[in-house]
């Protein structure tokens, strides 16, 4: 089977860095993918790992460990509109799903 | 065109009806699926679809029974649901059912009384 962990709530004021950490079980393995969802709307695809080390997106930047299988999701520079809930999602056959992480942002 | 468009956006059903929800996709991407979503939970793979043939079934009810009919469209055809089958059914796409990015439509609000 496959498990991935997450925390379930984060928060953090504007303008600062927040860390989502993802751990995950898995029987196979191609990568990690991270996923945005506003409350009423469809995820939205973040970015993709497939090697260790750290991917870097605008704002966002994702790390992978496929030794400690392990993983996270780096939002700098928070803006109100990152308020949301944060799932990472492994592969390879499907796409499955964490635990989610709701991120609150405060002004 | 980067858009998977599903419709209905919303759907309430008696447990006695068949309904269909519709996917579409025109990205040409070969692998689509099926996901429940509750509220406060994540997405819940139900259906992947690679190069139109069902590859993976989550062990999902055969009240609820997929269908591709071709690579652009993806259909979910429902019938004799329970309440509890209430939920948000996201579609998504990727290029390969390898791949790490999906995308997905806004999803069918569906109720069943």
């Amino acid at each position: 089977g496959q498990s991935l962990e997450q925390p379930s709530e984060v928060t953090a004021v504007e303008g600062a860095i927040v860390q989502i950490n993802c751990t995950y079980q898995t029987s196979g393995f191609y990568g990690l993918s991270w996923y945005q969802q506003h409350d009423g709307g469809a995820p939205t695809f973040l970015s993709y790992n497939a090697l260790d080390g750290l991917e870097e997106t605008g704002r966002f930047s994702s790390f992978l460990s496929r030794s400690d299988s392990y993983g996270y999701l780096l939002l700098q520079e928070l803006q109100m509109k990152d308020s949301a809930s944060y799932f990472c999602a492994v592969g390879p056959d499907k796409l499955i799903f964490g635990t989610g992480t709701r991120l609150q942002v405060f002004p | 065109d980067t858009e998977v468009t599903q419709t209905p956006k919303h759907l309430v059903m008696g447990m006695t009806n068949k309904k269909s929800l519709k996917c579409e996709q025109h990205m040409g991407h070969r692998a689509m699926y099926w996901y429940k979503q509750k509220a406060k939970k994540p997405p819940e793979l139900m259906f992947v679809y690679s190069y139109e043939k069902l590859s993976i079934n989550e062990s999902v009810p055969s009240r609820f029974s997929p269908e591709c009919p071709n690579s652009s469209l993806l259909n979910l055809h429902l019938h004799a649901l329970q309440p509890e089958d209430s939920a948000l059914y996201l579609c998504a796409s990727s290029p390969g059912q390898r791949e790490g990015s999906a995308f997905f439509g806004q999803g069918t609000r569906l109720t069943v009384v």
